[in-house]
């Protein structure tokens, strides 16, 4: 299983700018999360999903936009890219809710 | 507010020393703690994962410990490798839907030769 990966690795956007990040994972997990990670800070959930054709918002999902069209894939979306969304983002999955998360690499995306 | 009190900010020992690291935290309905390693560029990748009723879980090198009367936690690392140099994130999960989890803010340890 290649588990949680993420697309891309980097991006710089200018402000204003759209771009989705790609999550898929390989391991038949029901449920998928979306973070950001700002320097010295912990995680903060934008959204989440407990299955295909399900999402619902965590912490600060502002900003942000997400489908789930299938089990394997979580993209998210930004749609107009603004400083404050300058972050590492992860993706997480897991097979059911209270069961360890498995993270993406993360994507390190920076908004000029 | 669920919130996620990790001390210290960030540690450096020699390799071959033990350390502790704390982890205090107000979140209810209380599922359960787990502590995570952070290598750097890396996701995250657990460790351990406590429910309510234990009070220790052991993965090779590393204890975690929970009281959840005084809903703290400690990450025991013992002989410590420079392989352990990361950040270690506490983080708890809360009884409601999709298990929301927070996140501490991590503790940096670095292990010198």
């Amino acid at each position: 299983n290649a588990g949680v990966t993420q697309t891309p690795k980097f991006r710089i956007l200018k402000i204003g700018q759209s771009m989705t990040l790609q999550c898929t994972q390989d391991m038949n997990h029901n449920y998928m999360y979306w973070y950001r990670q700002d320097p010295g800070m912990g995680l903060k959930l934008i959204y989440y999903s407990v299955g295909a054709g399900i999402t619902d918002k965590g912490e600060v999902p502002n900003g942000y936009n997400v489908s789930r069209s299938t089990t394997e894939d979580f993209p998210l979306r930004l749609e107009l890219a603004a400083p404050s969304q300058t972050s590492v983002y992860f993706c997480a999955s897991t097979p059911r809710g209270a069961d360890t998360q498995y993270f993406g690499p993360g994507t390190r995306l920076t908004v000029l | 507010k669920n919130q996620v009190e990790q001390s210290p900010q960030s540690l450096i020992i020699l390799e071959g020393k033990n350390c502790t690291l704390q982890c205090n935290y107000t979140v209810s309905p209380f599922s359960n703690l787990r502590w995570y390693k952070q290598d750097t560029g890396r996701g995250p990748v657990s460790l351990t994962i406590m429910t309510f009723s234990e009070n220790t879980k052991s993965n090779g090198r590393y204890t975690a410990t929970l009281d959840a009367d005084t809903k703290q936690s400690s990450l025991h690392i013992t002989a410590s490798q420079l392989s352990d140099s990361a950040s270690y994130i506490c983080v708890v999960s809360a009884n409601n839907a999709g298990n929301m989890l927070t996140f501490g803010g991590g503790t940096r340890l670095m292990v010198k030769p």
